[in-house]
């Protein structure tokens, strides 16, 4: 199976802060990766797929780039509502969907 | 709109069986492909397979093989995953989830753009 590795697991920031997530890939993915929000007690909701497309109703602080083996998603001004848990996965193989291991984003 | 609806929450002993339900509404739940994830407590998302609800063909990941079984029933839009022998490392919420992923074809994508509002499943003794 294709392993995904997230870095860092949790991190701290402020309001307004511009905030990277790293997701990298044990083999290439040729961009067959998403991203997902998570809050506590909820459903996981989908942000990006094909690394870099935002879903719809996503706000456009959201943004995703990569490729390869290596991917990002970056919050451009955190806002409270961002406070969460934040996962890749990866759909490259079809067979055998895997996630990274998530990063919480907590208030500073 | 779409809503994948799962049935309630379950305790159940060491050995037992769960089944869980996953009820669609608001898209024809035979054009895409439905996936069952799960979240231990505190833990992140573990894919367990899917079922294409049309055809029925499924594919599950390696870890349960020989232990789950997902099947649906389109008449009423409903998609199950039953999961057996179950232990108690096994206890975590249970997620049906729909991938954008057409009846048709397999070759994907399999990115989840709704999800369930998940099932804890308790299992003690």
């Amino acid at each position: 199976d294709i392993q995904m590795t997230q870095s860092p697991s949790s991190l701290s920031a402020s309001v307004g802060d511009r905030v990277t997530i790293t997701c990298r890939a044990s083999q290439g993915i040729s961009n067959s990766l998403a991203w997902y929000q998570q809050k506590p007690g909820k459903a996981p909701k989908l942000l990006l797929y094909a690394a870099s497309r935002l879903e719809s109703g996503v706000p456009s602080r959201f943004s995703g780039s990569g490729s390869g083996t290596d991917y990002t998603l970056t919050i451009s001004s955190l806002q409270p509502e961002d406070f969460a848990t934040y996962y890749c996965q990866q759909y490259y193989s079809t067979l055998a969907l895997t996630f990274g291991g998530g990063t919480k984003v907590e208030i500073k | 709109q779409v809503q994948l609806v799962q049935s309630g929450a379950e305790v159940k002993k060491p050995g037992a069986s769960v089944k869980v339900s996953c009820k669609a509404s608001g898209y024809t739940f035979t054009g895409y492909y439905m996936h069952w994830v799960r979240q231990a407590p505190g833990q992140g998302l573990e894919w367990m397979g899917w079922i294409n609800p049309n055809s029925g063909g499924t594919n599950y990941a390696q870890k349960f093989q020989g232990r789950v079984t997902m099947t649906r029933d389109t008449s009423i839009s409903t998609a199950y995953m039953e999961l057996s022998r179950l232990r108690s490392d096994d206890t975590a919420v249970y997620y049906c989830a729909r991938s954008r992923t057409y009846y048709y074809d397999s070759s994907g994508p399999y990115y989840f753009d709704y999800w369930g509002q998940g099932t804890l499943v308790t299992v003690s003794s």
